[in-house]
């Protein structure tokens, strides 16, 4: 099947600094998705992407389907200590269905106050 | 909101033991389904429903089925349950024709199989 390779696995950053995290494939994706888990919880859709070069924000938090459709990134600006948590990619292939998923690994996020 | 609900947040259970995970959403959404998230493995797809009485197999449905009478429950169910069945399993639902595929999580149920 196809896969998303999500970089960077893990950061430590301070409260404040700003965060940059991606994801990429060797294939043309339709939909980039991101989402938050925080410890024991199920995941929350953060922000959803449909068209290639669209930039999208959710306050602090500002996602971009790339261009060439092959990769997507999220940002945030300003961490803060409930920032902390699992954030995953998610993309719709375009040579699969309509409502299969392909899962980034996730980037583990901690946020030092 | 979308809000998908899964009715037991953590689950203990033997060997052996019929287990039955339920999940409810209530935006009318046509597809749902069921994953397990283990560490190091990401998220797998076990099965995924696109209608009533409708499934298909994800990719890991060895010991495992699920059944969907009505549209907005779809349940999993462990025949048998092993320990390899430990996991934290999460239903999902996605609306059907815009082809978006934008899926909407419940909160998760953590079996323990001893």
């Amino acid at each position: 099947g196809q896969q998303l390779n999500q970089s960077p696995q893990s950061m430590f950053i301070q409260e404040g600094e700003d965060v940059s995290m991606n994801c990429t494939s060797s294939s043309i994706f339709n939909t980039w998705l991101w989402y938050k888990q925080d410890p024991g919880e199920g995941p929350v859709l953060l922000i959803a992407l449909y068209k290639a070069g669209e930039l999208t924000s959710n306050g602090r938090l500002t996602a971009q389907f790339g261009i060439t459709r092959k990769d997507s990134f999220l940002n945030i600006s300003a961490s803060i200590p409930s920032d902390v948590g699992i954030y995953f990619c998610a993309g719709r292939w375009s040579g699969g269905s309509n409502y299969k998923l392909t899962f980034g690994k996730g980037t583990l996020l901690t946020v030092n106050p | 909101d979308v809000k998908v609900t899964q009715s037991s947040r953590y689950l203990v259970k033997r060997t052996g033991e019929k287990v039955f995970l339920e999940c409810v959403q209530d935006m009318d959404h046509e597809n749902m389904f069921w994953y397990r998230q283990d560490p190091g493995l990401g998220l797998r797809l076990i099965y995924f429903s696109y209608d009533v009485k409708m499934k298909e197999k994800g990719d890991i449905p060895e010991g495992y089925s699920v059944s969907r009478e009505k549209k907005e429950r779809f349940s999993l169910i462990l025949e048998s349950a092993s320990t390899n069945q430990t996991s934290m399993y999460l239903c999902a639902s996605s609306i059907q024709g815009s082809g978006l595929g934008t899926q909407y999580f419940g909160p998760g149920t953590r079996l323990t199989v001893l």
